[in-house]
């Protein structure tokens, strides 16, 4: 069964360093996302992504985030000078959409520690 | 109006009982509602969802019930196992490739 896979599995940085994450989707999904979640808390929506172009972002998105789909496979969240409030597992999860589809499926997750 | 409020917290449940999480949202134009499940150290994993179309949905031991007046739904779980033991979150979203805004979690214990 299709999985979205996400590399590594655990970051730790230094605050101010850069960090990308990355998200294989599902191969014959169109839309792209990026949840956190701060330990023990709900599931919080950072960015989507269709088309090569963010379509929604919360206020969470800052300056200091951007996402990119470098090639027709991989998806990456890159933020550029981590905060210790950054350590958090990041979800990667894509939906296919182009049936009406909603369901979105997550990856197992990167889990960033900023020290 | 972007909240989902989910409640209990958290529950514990014997086996074979039957374990219930409810949620509530405030926007009207949220149409899919789906139910995750998460094991620690896991993403969520999707279990089952609904429409507004209808008003109940049963995919095998799990049930969810919609009631679009009350903007209220809730996750039902038949005969719950100890295998069932896991964080449960309702969530929303508007229309495909929208952002899902998640409810706070339950944490479900269920007891052999």
């Amino acid at each position: 069964e299709p999985e979205v896979t996400q590399t590594p599995s655990h970051q730790v940085t230094q605050m101010g360093q850069e960090v990308i994450l990355r998200c294989v989707p599902i191969s014959n999904h169109l839309y792209f996302y990026w949840y956190r979640q701060i330990l023990g808390q709900k599931v919080e929506f950072l960015v989507s992504f269709y088309n090569n172009e963010i379509s929604e972002k919360s206020e969470i998105f800052d300056d200091q985030f951007s996402v990119e789909r470098p090639d027709g496979s991989n998806f990456t969240l890159k933020i550029r000078s981590t905060k210790l409030e950054d350590s958090a597992m990041y979800f990667c999860a894509s939906s296919e959409t182009t049936r009406g589809g909603y369901e979105q499926y997550f990856g197992p997750g990167t889990r960033l520690t900023v020290t | 109006q972007q909240q989902v409020k989910q409640s209990p917290q958290s529950l514990i449940v014997q086996k074979g009982g039957i374990s219930i999480i409810n949620c509530a949202y405030e926007n009207t134009a949220f149409d899919y509602f789906p139910w995750y499940q998460q094991f620690p150290g896991k993403g969520p994993a999707l279990l089952i969802a609904i429409r507004p179309d209808v008003s109940e949905k049963k995919e095998g031991r799990f049930t969810i019930s919609f009631n679009k007046s009350a903007k209220q739904f809730s996750l039902h779980i038949m005969d719950s196992q100890p295998g069932d033991s896991a964080t449960y979150f309702c969530a929303a979203s508007r229309n495909a490739g929208n952002m899902l805004t998640f409810g706070g979690g339950t944490r479900l214990m269920v007891k052999p």
